[in-house]
């Protein structure tokens, strides 16, 4: 059964940073492309970054290009994103998801972590 | 960015009718649409896939038509178990893109 968990969420002040992970199980991890997408209380989901099978390509929504890295370690199974620089507007639950044919559509999910910028 | 926009905002159906749900997108995405069902407190799922394919594991009663801009998700017969918000999700312009959900509730 695919599984994935994030953790690492909580709340931070604003200009802060806080990193997430996200654990997978299974599934032969280093062979899929991988997303992060967020959803703020009450609304839409929103796509922030993708990262390749090998790593090797990124690609970040505008709103967090220059302060979000997407990151994984397929020896751990495990998918990363840096957060720095966080703002308000950056709360929300953010999952990992698993584009299962590079289609950027996302067959599996987390539960989510929920990550709050507030001072 | 590709707007893509549902309607209605909240549809309220009797269990074994029909429901519609629509989805239009700014601009063309072919059949490169999906959508997803999320309930209270848990992450979407998915549903459909290249407009029209049904995900594994996802009953028949579930089905996805349309292409370029225009789509709609149809639940044949709605269960209990069907209250939840869906959206639809352009897979073929970057960045990709989410609707602002349809609620469907069970009147």
């Amino acid at each position: 059964e695919v599984q994935l968990v994030e953790s690492g969420g909580g709340l931070v002040q604003p200009g802060g940073s806080l990193r997430l992970s996200c654990a997978a199980s299974g599934f032969t991890f280093s062979r899929y492309w991988m997303h992060w997408v967020r959803q703020a209380p009450g609304k839409r989901l929103v796509w922030v970054s993708r990262i390749n099978s090998d790593g090797s390509s990124t690609s970040y929504a505008d709103s967090v290009k220059g302060r979000f890295t997407i990151s994984r370690d397929d020896a751990k199974n495990t998918l990363y994103l840096q957060m720095n620089s966080l703002r308000d507007e950056d709360t929300a639950v953010y999952y990992c998801a698993r584009d299962p044919t590079v289609a950027a559509y996302f067959d599996s999910w987390g539960q989510g972590t929920l990550v709050t910028v507030s001072s | 960015e590709t707007v893509m926009t549902q309607s209605p905002v909240t549809l309220s159906v009797s269990p074994g009718e029909r429901a519609t749900l629509s989805c239009r997108a700014s601009q063309s995405v072919t059949n490169k649409l999906a959508w997803y069902q999320q309930k209270p407190g848990q992450a979407p799922r998915l549903l459909i896939y290249d407009a029209s394919t049904r995900a594994t594991g996802i009953p028949a009663r579930f089905s996805g038509s349309g292409s370029g801009t225009e789509f709609t998700l149809t639940i044949s017969s709605l269960q209990s178990e069907d209250s939840a918000i869906y959206y639809c999700q352009q897979c073929i312009n970057w960045p990709w893109t989410f609707g602002q959900g349809t609620k469907v509730e069970i009147k």
